[in-house]
C-alpha cells in the first residue's frame, strides 16, 4: 500500500525559531493534508492542498504541494510554545472510500 | 471548520465488559465515518470505515466481532468494544468525512476517547 516517509521524526526548537517539516511519498498524491494533533487530544486540521505547486497559508503556517505530487512540506515561522505537539501528513489512500495514509508524524518541542 | 465530538472522552471499564463509544458529526452530515486506533508516540491506526446504512469495512488484522460499528444516522457512528481486555487500552479516535469548497476532500477527527481496561 502506499506510505507516506515523514521527516525529522523530532525536532527541539527555541521560541522564535522557523520550523520545516516534509513528506515524501513513492507514489502521487491528489491531496495533501496537515494535522496537529496536541496530546490526548484528536488531530486538528490545519492545511489542506489540492493541485500541485500550490502554496497555501495559515497564520504563521505555510504548505506547499510539491510539484512531481509527491512530496509536501510544513514551514511555521516565529514558533511559539503552543506549537508544541505531533504534526501529521496524510493522503487519501485511493479508492472510492476517502480513507487517509497518514504519516508517522513529526514531534516539535518549543523551549520557552 | 466542521465539527466532530466523541463520547465520553475518558472510560475505564473492567475487563470483559463491553463499552460504547459515540461520535457524532455535529454541524454536518457524513455518509463515512472512520475509527482509528492510536498507541502513545505512534501515528494513527485505521480500524474500520464507517457506512451509513450499510456494514462497516474493517482493516486486516482488526476483528470485527471484537469491535463492533454501527453508523445508524447520517451523523452518529459509535464503536462497540466487546469483552474488553487490558491490551484493548487505548486511544480511539473517530472521524467525518467531508467534502470541502469545489468538491475538494477534507477529514475532521473528534477529540478521542481514552480507554482503560483493568
Amino acid at each position: 500500500g502506499q506510505q507516506l516517509n515523514q521527516s525529522p521524526q523530532s525536532m527541539f526548537i527555541q521560541e522564535g525559531e522557523d520550523v520545516s517539516m516534509n513528506c515524501t511519498s513513492s507514489s502521487i498524491f491528489n491531496t495533501w493534508l496537515w494535522y496537529k494533533q496536541d496530546p490526548g487530544e484528536g488531530p486538528v486540521l490545519l492545511i489542506a492542498l489540492y493541485k500541485a505547486g500550490e502554496l497555501t497559508s495559515n497564520g504563521r503556517l505555510t504548505a506547499q504541494f510539491g510539484i512531481t505530487r509527491k512530496d509536501s512540506f510544513l514551514n511555521i515561522s516565529a514558533s511559539i510554545p503552543s506549537d508544541v505537539g505531533i504534526y501529521f501528513c496524510a493522503g487519501p489512500s485511493g479508492g472510492s472510500n476517502y480513507k487517509l495514509t497518514f504519516g508517522k508524524g513529526t514531534l516539535l518541542t518549543v523551549n520557552p | 471548520g466542521a465539527v466532530v465530538s466523541q463520547h465520553p472522552s475518558r472510560v475505564i471499564c473492567k475487563s470483559g465488559t463491553s463499552v460504547k463509544i459515540e461520535c457524532r458529526s455535529l454541524d454536518f452530515q457524513a455518509t463515512t465515518m472512520f475509527w482509528y486506533r492510536q498507541f502513545p508516540k505512534q501515528s494513527l491506526m485505521l480500524m474500520a470505515t464507517s457506512n451509513e446504512g450499510s456494514k462497516a469495512t474493517y482493516e486486516q488484522g482488526v476483528e470485527k466481532d471484537k469491535f463492533l460499528i454501527n453508523h445508524a444516522s447520517l451523523t452518529l457512528s459509535t464503536l462497540t468494544v466487546t469483552s474488553a481486555h487490558p491490551e484493548d487500552s487505548s486511544f480511539y479516535i473517530c472521524s467525518a468525512h467531508a467534502f470541502g469548497q469545489g468538491g475538494t476532500y477534507e477529514q475532521y477527527f473528534g477529540p478521542g476517547t481514552r480507554l482503560t481496561v483493568t
